[in-house]
């Protein structure tokens, strides 16, 4: 069964560096998103994706944040200078864009980001 | 904006069945969603409401009503498996199907 990817599975970083996160979606795939997950909370939306750009974003995601897909296969989130409070896990997920599954959207297995 | 409520834990027995409530308040939205997320896993689609009523997927069955601002999920036949955090989530409408979700309950199946 095709399913999301993601690498690393746990990154741990200096507060003030650059940490890129990456996700392979399901191949047919076309509209992507990334969420957050702060330690026993509530899964929270970040940004979506869709033909190469940027659908919407929340308020979370400000100019420290960015998204690209740099080729057929891979999306990545880059946080350009962390902070303490980003520590946490990361989704990337993916949906389909027709279909009985177009309410689904598909997660990946998480980055757990430590920022010491 | 969008706020979904959620209890925070429930406990039940196995074989027993559960309900796990999903209130909210929301400016408009598309349909109601169910994931499941077990510790240390990602969120796993359950079940979706476009529309008021009953869906019924095998053991799950989810419940929304528009005018009641309120859903649930139903869980038959409880295995120790089903141990594991539930979240509503809604689609808003005008979004890029973006999912808001709710706060998450954790469910404990005890033997």
């Amino acid at each position: 069964e095709p399913e999301v990817t993601q690498t690393p599975s746990h990154q741990v970083t200096q507060m003030g560096q650059e940490v890129i996160l990456r996700c392979v979606p399901i191949s047919n795939h076309l509209y992507f998103y990334w969420y957050r997950q702060i330690l026993g909370q509530k899964v929270e939306f970040l940004v979506s994706f869709y033909n190469n750009e940027i659908s919407e974003k929340s308020e979370i995601f400000d100019d420290q944040f960015s998204v690209e897909r740099p080729d057929g296969s891979n999306f990545t989130l880059k946080i350009r200078s962390t902070k303490l409070e980003d520590s946490a896990m990361y989704f990337c997920a993916s949906r389909p864009s027709s279909g009985r599954e177009l309410n689904t959207q598909y997660f990946g297995p998480g980055t757990r980001l430590t920022v010491l | 904006g969008q706020s979904l409520e959620q209890p925070s834990e429930v406990t039940a027995v196995e074989g027993a069945i559960v309900q796990i409530n999903c209130t909210y308040q929301t400016s408009g939205f598309y349909g109601l969603s169910w994931y499941q997320q077990h510790d240390g896993g990602a969120p796993t689609f359950l079940s979706y409401n476009a529309l008021d009523g009953l869906e019924e997927t095998g053991r799950f069955s989810s419940f929304l009503s528009r005018s009641d601002s309120y859903g649930y999920l139903l869980l038959q036949e409880l295995q120790m498996k089903d141990s594991a955090s539930y979240f509503c989530a809604v689609r808003p409408r005008g979004s890029s199907y973006k999912l808001i979700f709710g706060s998450g309950t954790r469910l404990l199946v005890r033997p």
